[in-house]
This record gives C-alpha cells, structure tokens and sequence, in this order.
C-alpha cells in the first residue's frame, strides 16, 4: 500500500489550494479515504472522509463549508479543495485508509508522508 | 465531541524498562479505541485497534487494555526504535479525535 500526497505549500490566507492523493497496493474503490491534518508541532486533527463509492461526505466543523474531499475511482486518487484558507489551517495535511472495506470504520492502517500547507502573507 | 486525554505529557524510561501509558475519554466510546505511534518526521503507524487487537506485524511487547473511558498502552521492554509519541484516539462516534500524546523518550 502506497499514499503519495502532493499540491502543499505556502498560500495567503483567503486563498485557496488543492491536495492530491495517489494510491497504490490496494482496492482503491472498496475503502472510505480520509484527510487528517497536524500543526506544527501539535497533535492529530481529523478533517474529512469521502465514502469507498463517493456517496457520503463528512467534515470537521473546523473546516466544514471551506473543504470540500472527492475521489477518483478510476484513477485512484484522493483530492482536498480548500478555500478561505486561515493562518489555523497550517498543518501537514495526510492521506489515510480506512481499516474497513466497505464501510467507515474511522481508525486508519496506512498513511502518506503528508504535505505541508503554509498559509501565510 | 468526545475528549481524549493522555498521561504522562512525557515518559523517561531505559532500554528494556517497561512503559505504561494511559489515555481517558470525556465520555464512554466502548471497545472503539486505537493507539498509533508516531516518530520525528514520519507519518503516524496503526498499533491497536479495537483496545488491544495489535495491527499485523506489531510485536507482541505492545500490548493494551481497558473499556469505557480509560486505557493503558503498555510497552514490556522498550527497544531503541519504540521512543516516539504515542496517540490515541477514538472511533466511537462522529468525529474521531485523538489525544495530544505521550512523548516516550530515552532517560
């Protein structure tokens, strides 16, 4: 299994940016796929799921109307549109599998090396 | 939402001693408990699931245990690559969130 984040960066605040995740190693269309993030230094913050077939979305309150997390089945790719970026949602953003096939079980069994969003004038 | 919090902050301990972490949720999530490891400038692993189901390919000197509202990771004889932050985290409900960590470094 195979997590490869990318589209990090530095990006001012109200700006937008776009993550990507490539994965690999598995059957990318029967796993829910999250988006977890960390700040510098800090802990770990759930921020999205998109469902195995795309049907279902959910978000953090924290970024709920600024995020939005959609999939390729096709293409096996993961992506995480952020919009109104704030100084707060400066973290390394990671790409993570959920354990169950099928369904959302919400505990994670791979990770990518995360990217790095810097939101900053 | 639910609270996890961990103790201790940080853990000083030697090879070969044992390690006791302990985590606690504001509220009961049941059996719905995993513990993830992580290390400086690596992505967080899966340990535990499910309170004390360990990940394949986990060695058995992990171990944890607990129900409702408090858990203990423990570590029977710390090698050299187990000093790392130790997370946990629920999936009892919406949203899943997880502790702010024990950091367990070399005394």
């Amino acid at each position: 299994v195979q997590l490869v984040e990318s589209g990090g960066g530095v990006v001012q605040p109200g700006r937008s940016l776009r993550l990507s995740c490539a994965a690999s190693g598995f059957t990318f269309r029967s796993y829910g796929m999250h988006w977890v993030r960390q700040a510098p230094g800090k802990g770990l913050e759930w921020v999205a799921v998109m469902s195995s077939d795309g049907g279902k979305k959910y978000y953090a309150d924290s970024v709920k109307g600024r995020f939005t997390i959609s999939r390729d089945n096709y293409e096996n790719t993961l992506s995480l549109e952020m919009n109104s970026l704030r100084a707060e949602d400066t973290a390394v953003y990671y790409c993570a599998k959920d354990f169950c096939s099928g369904g959302n079980c919400y505990y994670f069994d791979y990770w990518g090396q995360g990217t790095l969003v810097t939101v900053s004038s | 939402e639910i609270v996890m919090t961990q103790s201790p902050v940080t853990l000083s301990v030697s090879p070969g001693e044992r390690a006791t972490l302990s985590c606690r949720a504001s509220q009961s999530v049941r059996s719905n408990l995993a513990w993830l490891q992580q290390k400086p400038g690596q992505a967080p692993r899966l340990l535990i699931y499910d309170i004390s189901t360990r990940v394949t390919g986990i060695p058995p000197r992990f171990s944890a245990s607990g129900s409702g509202t408090e858990f203990t990771l423990t570590i029977s004889s710390l090698q050299s690559e187990d000093f790392a932050v130790y997370y946990c985290q629920h999936y009892n409900n919406w949203p899943p969130t997880f502790g702010p960590g024990t950091k367990v470094h070399f005394k």
